[in-house]
């Protein structure tokens, strides 16, 4: 049982809006940033948001981040049929003294 | 580029030893924390230590303390993970990851695949 809760799966349409949720609790989300990841089937895991809402150069402006107390929120926007992928919240638990990952969510553009 | 290469991984029967390696390029290797970070088939990210540049702070997961030895050899940008008493469940690609201050891995290793069985 993940520390990070997300949903297993979410999907919608190409061109469409998705959101993938991610929730913690003040020792964790609610008290440090939160990163997430992009993992493409058989592939390493890719950062794709840091910091809640920073992205890394070569991340379109598609996907964003954010933070509101101890829940964060990943949107893509402009669905492709490429961004299908797993998706991973991440954040430092200051209680546990560990780095605590969500479930993953599982991406499908129908 | 910066690029992170693992080595290492393999069969091991349980209760065996395994040390696994990352080599590092294209960046100051001596100036960031590092990490290792696993996944079991079919499951998700389960982080299982770090290390802090100059070796001062070490951290494991509570699955993996006291059998899992971190380390790092700056004068040869590789980063270590010695285990010991290897579980079933310990099978899974081990991915070692850059670590940023804000708490964030990147990049990641292309992962090294652990398989614990008899």
């Amino acid at each position: 049982q993940s520390v990070l809760t997300q949903p297993p799966s979410v999907s919608a349409a190409p061109g469409q809006k998705v959101t993938i949720s991610c929730s913690g609790s003040s020792s964790n989300i609610g008290n440090n940033y939160v990163s997430w990841y992009q993992q493409l089937p058989g592939t390493a895991p890719k950062l794709l948001i840091y910091d809640n809402n920073k992205r890394p150069s070569g991340i379109p402006d598609r996907f964003s981040g954010s933070k509101s107390g101890t829940s964060a929120t990943l949107g893509i926007t402009g669905l492709q049929t490429g961004d299908e992928a797993d998706y991973y919240c991440g954040t430092w638990d200051s209680s546990l003294s560990a780095e605590v990952f969500g479930g993953g969510t599982k991406l499908t553009v129908l | 580029e910066v690029q992170l290469v693992e080595s290492g991984g393999g069969l091991v029967k349980p209760g065996g030893s395994l040390r696994l390696s990352c080599a590092a390029s294209g960046f100051t290797f001596s100036s960031y924390s590092m990490n290792w970070v696993r996944q079991a088939p079919g499951k998700g990210l389960e982080w299982v230590s770090s290390i802090s540049s100059s070796s001062s702070y070490i951290y494991y997961a509570d699955s993996v303390k006291g059998r899992f030895t971190i380390s790092r050899d700056n004068a040869k940008n590789s980063l270590y993970l010695q285990m010991n008493s290897l579980r079933a469940e310990d099978t899974a690609v081990y991915y070692c990851a850059r670590w940023r201050s804000s708490s964030y891995f990147d990049p990641w290793g292309q992962g090294t695949l652990v398989t614990v069985s008899s």
